[in-house]
């Protein structure tokens, strides 16, 4: 169906290539980031998390790498799927609180 | 793989209507929540849930929400008197723990008033 609000951006990238996708975080406070992929109809899907502790985690696949000097957090994704077409969220969290703020989110269209 | 599962998928309300939106959380997590997307969107956080209370509420969360942990599996949202405004997908999410674990959604309860 249309959209309205917000207008996603979008990244296409060739079936087999590595997809980068990037997220500014807003609170210079935030101490835990998440990934997710939401599907058409479905509900976020976590991929992978990384603490503030850290600037790189790697799960299978994907990569998070967190940049607290600029407050960005990026999402690489090796060996692009078909499957992986979705929007892909980036959220943080406040220590102490529940609470996860997401992001606007990059829709992945991924070419066969 | 355990899941978050949530019902109805789809519930379509009178204006002024209650409604309960109802979740069922995977099975050894200690933290609930609710979060809801307006239609192209952000999801946004509603209310948070531990030990039988609201640990945490956004603005949004105001007197006609409430949340109820029944029983030992389910968890529910409940709107009073609906609003045009609540039209939404709501999604119901999970955890552990309430710092630093990973929250699972459930795939969403879409919520039309009329």
């Amino acid at each position: 169906g249309e959209s309205v609000g917000l207008h996603l951006p979008t990244l296409s990238v060739q079936e087999g290539d590595n997809s980068i996708i990037n997220c500014a975080y807003s609170n210079s406070a935030s101490d835990y980031f998440i990934w997710y992929k939401q599907e058409s109809g479905k509900g976020p899907q976590f991929i992978i998390d990384i603490r503030s502790n850290m600037d790189k985690r790697q799960g299978q696949r994907v990569t998070v790498l967190l940049n607290k000097t600029v407050k960005h957090l990026s999402l690489q994704i090796a060996a692009t799927q078909p499957g992986d077409s979705a929007v892909y969220f980036c959220a943080e969290k406040l220590g102490g609180y529940q609470k996860v703020t997401f992001g606007t989110g990059t829709k992945l269209q991924v070419i066969p | 793989e355990p899941e978050v599962t949530q019902t109805p998928s789809h519930q379509v309300t009178q204006m002024g209507q209650e409604v309960i939106l109802r979740c069922v959380p995977i099975s050894n997590h200690l933290y609930f929540y609710w979060y809801r997307q307006i239609l192209g969107q952000k999801v946004e956080f509603l209310v948070s849930f531990y030990n039988n209370e609201i640990s945490e509420k956004s603005e949004i969360f105001d007197d006609q929400f409430s949340v109820e942990r029944p029983d030992g599996s389910n968890f529910t949202l409940k709107i009073r008197s609906t609003k045009l405004e609540d039209s939404a997908m709501y999604f119901c999410a999970s955890s552990v723990r309430g710092s630093n674990q990973p929250q699972h959604f459930g795939d969403g309860t879409r919520l039309s008033i009329l």
